[in-house]
């Protein structure tokens, strides 16, 4: 299983773009990236997930370079509500039974 | 449509103690998993149940835990004796298939077990 490494904690405020980094150093050829959200006293939350190159939804963007090594979540104009932690995943999850392996996260702090 | 639903949303309990979880997953999802993450630690997978039918349960900690799914609906988690380490919160999840990827997993809200 590919290990996922992210910034533990970072800050912002309402009305910027935030980009989260998620290093996959020896993410595997059918490996899938996906995120997830988690607010406090709540489940996890699928965000979104990606193979290669951009994908984008209706709450984010995920930017995959071509060695697939990394990936950047991106959130834009951040609200106080977007307040959370922030979960890169990286795996071909159907292979493993369908269990998600969850890293420490990183915790996101939107400032006024 | 209904999410997952789970309950109690709290649980405090002494050492030695039994407690029971149960989980409602969305109606139709065949996969449902248990997660749980104890105090200051990451959340970690315990079971997966496709219908009835225990599909991975490599996570489950020892044998004081233990998971049913009678009938492919709901699912009960119980923890007998309970130790001070069971202590954190377990969340369930479903999802229609596992999917390509990591597919889409819908996350309860979460037990608080606390063991004193």
């Amino acid at each position: 299983l590919a290990k996922t490494t992210q910034p533990i904690s970072m800050d912002s405020y309402e009305g910027q773009e935030v980009n989260i980094t998620c290093s996959h150093n020896n993410i595997a050829t059918n490996d899938y990236i996906t995120w997830y959200q988690q607010f406090p006293s709540q489940g996890p939350r699928f965000i979104i997930q990606g193979y290669k190159t951009k994908v984008t939804n209706e709450v984010a963007s995920l930017f995959i370079p071509a060695d697939r090594k990394s990936s950047t979540l991106s959130l834009p104009r951040v609200s106080l509500s977007d307040t959370a932690v922030y979960y890169c995943l990286v795996g071909v999850f159907y292979n493993q039974g369908g269990k998600l392996i969850f890293g420490q996260g990183t915790e996101l702090s939107v400032k006024p | 449509e209904a999410g997952v639903t789970q309950f109690p949303s709290h649980s405090v309990i002494e050492k030695g103690q039994t407690v029971t979880l149960r989980c409602d997953p969305i109606s139709g999802h065949d996969n449902l998993y248990w997660y749980r993450r104890v105090m200051g630690k990451e959340i970690k997978f315990l079971l997966h149940f496709v219908k009835e039918s225990k599909q991975d349960e490599s996570g489950m900690p020892n044998n004081r835990f233990l998971a049913e799914r009678t009938g492919g609906t709901y699912s009960t988690l119980k923890v007998q004796p309970a130790e001070l380490e069971d202590s954190g919160v377990y969340f369930c999840a479903s999802s229609l298939v596992p999917g390509q990827g990591a597919g889409e997993q819908f996350f309860g809200p979460g037990t608080r077990l606390t063991v004193l």
